[in-house]
């Protein structure tokens, strides 16, 4: 089964960009589309979007109210997807998971998910 | 955007209860619809797909039903083990979208 190890913590500045990276080991298939879901602190799941399976063209869809500031790409030939925000508030101060499925014909059923990394915004 | 709505918020039970928690659709999404258990500090973990089939591993406790807008969780003997916050979500159409949670606590 896959397994997806994401990037360590971070500590950003309001208005900087953080990129956040979710590499995948282990048993791989091509419809392993990757989705981002983020979570503020004590709240709850939010999906921020996703790229399809990384032996496809990497189709991107983002979550409307992330547009224009957030780009989900993968590096085919290290198995790795990163998840850029850019001008960070103190709103974007949350959990950030990165998550597939491996359930068959199920593409956003999540059954496998990264560790988290806790992006903090703060002066 | 399909909303997703939970409910109770919290509910506390004993060990042993029968527990349900229901989550409504704004609109019908078929039987897109998956749960999830959140312990405190860790990532969700991945109950139920398509309404109502377990995942592998998942204790028999746990069953789901529902299709359309309206769909239950069961626990059908609460383990101080299932203490934690469980989610619904809808995989119908993007943006994929939660339910605000449900906490269980144990009495």
């Amino acid at each position: 089964q896959v397994q997806l190890v994401q990037s360590g913590d971070e500590v950003k500045q309001p208005g900087a960009s953080v990129r956040v990276s979710c590499k995948a080991s282990g048993h791989t298939s091509s419809r392993n589309d990757i989705s981002w879901v983020r979570q503020a602190p004590g709240q709850g799941l939010e999906w921020m979007g996703w790229i399809s399976g990384y032996t496809y063209t990497g189709n991107t869809h983002y979550a409307q109210k992330l547009q224009g500031r957030v780009t989900i790409t993968t590096d085919t030939s290290t198995r790795t997807t990163y998840m850029e925000l850019r001008s960070l508030s103190s709103d974007d101060a949350a959990m950030y998971y990165c998550a597939t499925t491996e359930v068959p014909s199920q593409r956003f059923a999540f059954d496998v998910w990264g560790q988290g990394t806790m992006v903090t915004v703060s002066s | 955007d399909i909303q997703m709505t939970q409910s109770p918020s919290s509910l506390s039970a004993s060990v042993g209860d029968r527990v349900t928690i229901t989550c409504r659709a704004s609109q019908s999404i078929s039987s897109y619809l998956n749960w999830y258990q959140q312990k405190p500090g860790k990532a969700p973990k991945f109950l139920i797909y398509s309404a109502s089939s377990l995942q592998s591993g998942v204790p028999s406790r746990f069953s789901g039903s529902g299709s359309g807008t309206e769909f239950t969780l069961t626990i059908t003997s609460l383990q101080p083990e299932d203490l934690a916050t469980y989610y619904c979500q809808q995989s119908y159409t993007t943006p994929l979208t939660f339910g605000g949670g449900t906490k269980v606590e144990i009495k």
